[in-house]
């Protein structure tokens, strides 16, 4: 599978502290992205990566990319209560004919007040 | 841009029944996407469109399941007849590129499904 797999599955921290998750994929790609989503709503587009880019800042994100370790990782700094969501990699495959997204099973992270 | 539109948010129905779920997208989007979120799969890609025009529908589980596109601004994904497994959370996305390299794919609400 294309899927990438972000990692902890669960991740609770106080406010204030940073968040670190992890994604790692399978096979080569052109981009990464991550997402937000808040509990009952869409996803929410937070940050591109290219594959020839290593480093990648908006904001309180930072994004990081290592394709010799098929692995990228999201850390937000100074978190807040309302940065609790759960949060996806996805990475780029060719499927059908074109190109598309994959979703990787996500981190819920729970910032306590 | 009021973002993608999606109707209804919620639908319980009847095993048996047809469900229909609508998706407006973006304006000038070109890339329609098709979701299913749930705890034991997550979010699993059924079907994606491009300029209307259906590119890969490998992710549709069964023959129950329909898409269509019939203009850029409207997409309906249809069950027919429901079945309880089907219940999930439904989402639309469109996208300038296939892989969102411009501003990534921007979802909508979703449509929650639930079938008894």
């Amino acid at each position: 599978s294309q899927q990438g797999e972000e990692d902890p599955q669960a991740l609770s921290i106080q406010e204030g502290e940073n968040a670190t998750m992890n994604c790692s994929y399978k096979t080569s790609i052109n981009n990464l992205q991550w997402y937000r989503q808040n509990s009952g709503r869409g996803l929410v587009h937070l940050i591109l990566i290219r594959s020839n880019e290593r480093e990648k800042h908006s904001g309180r994100l930072r994004v990081t990319l290592d394709t010799s370790k098929k692995s990228s990782s999201l850390l937000i700094t100074a978190s807040r209560a309302a940065d609790t969501a759960s949060y996806f990699c996805a990475t780029d495959g060719r499927s059908g004919g074109g190109n598309q997204f994959y979703f990787g099973t996500g981190t819920s992270l729970t910032v306590i007040p | 841009d009021a973002g993608v539109i999606q109707s209804p948010r919620h639908e319980v129905t009847e095993m048996g029944q047809e469900v229909t779920l609508r998706c407006k997208p973006i304006s000038g989007h070109d890339y329609l996407f098709w979701y299913r979120q749930t705890m034991m799969r997550g979010l699993e890609l059924l079907i994606y469109f491009n300029n209307n025009v259906p590119i890969d529908d490998s992710g549709m589980p069964e023959d129950r399941f329909s898409a269509k596109m019939p203009n850029a601004s409207f997409s309906t994904l249809k069950i027919q007849p429901s079945e309880p497994r089907d219940s999930a959370v439904y989402f639309c996305a469109s996208s300038l590129t296939g892989t969102g390299s411009y501003g990534g794919y921007t979802f909508g609400s979703g449509t929650r499904l639930t079938v008894v």
